[in-house]
């Protein structure tokens, strides 16, 4: 297993286009994690899934943001009509199963909106 | 609103030195508390997780202790070494999210 892989690494975009990250947990873990990490900042929670179902959702996540997990694999995270505030890094992790589990997070994906 | 707070914000000390970061978390509703580590250009790594009142966790130069009663975890490493430079986060779990901290950027100075 080579560990949580997010896609693009890198995006940059123009005010108001919408754009897709897309993440691959670790295989056999079932809770799947998207944050958002802006400079000087710790990774700030948006939304979490246990399998398909998402359980959580963050009062950040304006309805520009959306977020899914078909059959509990892969994960996106889409933003629509992009603005400069939603410039930052977005991390995806993954954990198994309890409520201790230690997460493991992908390299994470970038955006820069200009 | 679950808020976790790290101290310092960030740290710079010598090569040799020991050093500790504080993290402040609610007392309530804990079911665990994570601290992982963030060199630049890398994801972030898990280095321990403490579920239970009094916890001391240990690797290498780098050991954590657990509060739960009053919500205060402690980050220690010993002999800090460059490649020890990084962000330290913490992050508090209750029920179904984690919320981390801002973290502690340490600079090891050789």
């Amino acid at each position: 297993d080579t560990g949580v892989s997010q896609d693009p690494r890198h995006k940059i975009t123009k005010r108001g286009q919408n754009v897709t990250f897309r993440c691959d947990p670790i295989s056999e873990h079932n809770r799947l994690y998207w944050y958002r990490q802006t400079l000087g900042q710790g990774p700030e929670f948006l939304t979490y899934f246990q399998n398909e179902a998402q359980l959580e959702k963050s009062r950040l996540l304006s309805d520009r943001f959306s977020a899914e997990r078909p059959k509990g694999s892969f994960s996106t995270l889409e933003i629509q009509r992009t603005e400069q505030g939603d410039s930052a890094m977005y991390l995806c992790a993954s954990s198994w199963g309890y409520n201790t589990g230690e997460l493991f997070f992908g390299e994470g994906s970038r955006l820069t909106v200009l | 609103i679950l808020n976790v707070e790290q101290s310092p914000q960030s740290l710079h000390v010598q090569e040799g030195d020991s050093t500790n970061f504080t993290c402040s978390f609610p007392s309530s509703n804990f079911y665990a508390l994570h601290w992982y580590r963030w060199e630049t250009a890398k994801s972030p790594e898990a280095l321990f997780v403490m579920t239970l009142n009094g916890d001391e966790k240990k690797k290498g130069r780098i050991s954590a202790t657990l509060n739960t009663k009053e919500g205060y975890s402690y980050l220690y490493i010993k002999g800090s070494q460059p490649e020890d430079s990084a962000t330290y986060l913490c992050a508090f779990r209750a029920n179904n999210d984690m919320r981390f901290g801002a973290g502690t950027r340490l600079t090891v100075k050789p």
